[in-house]
């Protein structure tokens, strides 16, 4: 199983764009890369998926680099509602997704 | 439509006495999965269920932990005899399996049931 490797916790302020990076080595040729959002007692919502290159929604941008080894989440202008654990995971549809530990973003006014 | 949900709610029992946490997926889900996520901490994979069937029962923690689902729908997670490190809130989430490709699917989770064991 792809290991992912993503900063523990994270400080922002409203309004800049916010970047958290995870790192996956080992990453398989089926394997995607999701990112999942939690807010305090709630269960995870996905965000955003990707396998290569850029992909972009309404709520981030995903960067995905030729090698595939890591990827970075980018959250545009965030806001305090911002304020959550982001995951990060690797993996294909045969196999039970692994939430590691996250990544805690704090935005602060 | 409605999402994931989750009862009760919050669950507080006493320790050695059995718990049952129950799920109820989106309808036409047909795969869901239990997860458990101590305080601080990520979450904890404990079983998987294509069907009614588990064909990943890997994370259950011991054999005081069971689940079943039946009519491809409801789910129950069973702890006997709790003990004080089964305190935790437990997530359940569903996805609706699309044929073909390697694209994992989306989980849709519930607000979960934490439960404290005293």
């Amino acid at each position: 199983l792809a290991k992912t490797t993503q900063p523990i916790s994270m400080d922002s302020y409203e309004g800049q764009e916010v970047n958290i990076t995870c790192s996956h080595n080992n990453i398989a040729t089926n394997d995607y890369i999701t990112w999942y959002q939690q807010f305090p007692s709630q269960g995870p919502r996905f965000i955003i998926q990707g396998y290569k290159t850029k992909v972009t929604n309404e709520v981030a941008s995903l960067f995905i680099p030729a090698d595939r080894k890591s990827s970075t989440l980018s959250l545009p202008r965030v806001s305090l509602s911002d304020t959550a654990v982001y995951y990060c995971l690797v993996g294909d549809r045969d196999r039970v997704p692994t939430f590691g530990r996250g990544t805690s973003l704090i935005v602060h006014p | 439509g409605a999402g994931v949900s989750q009862s009760p709610s919050n669950k507080v029992t006493e320790k050695g006495k059995d718990v049952e946490l129950r799920c109820d997926p989106i309808s036409g889900h047909t795969a869901l999965y239990w997860y458990r996520q101590s305080l601080g901490q990520g979450l904890e994979f404990l079983i998987y269920f294509q069907g009614n069937s588990a064909p990943d029962k890997s994370g259950l923690p011991s054999d005081r932990f069971s689940a079943e689902r039946t009519g491809g729908s409801v789910s129950t997670l069973t702890i006997q005899r709790t003990q004080q490190e089964d305190s935790a809130v437990y997530l359940c989430a569903s996805s609706f399996l699309a044929s073909g490709g390697a694209r994992p699917d989306t989980q849709y989770f519930g607000p979960g049931t934490r439960l404290t064991v005293l």
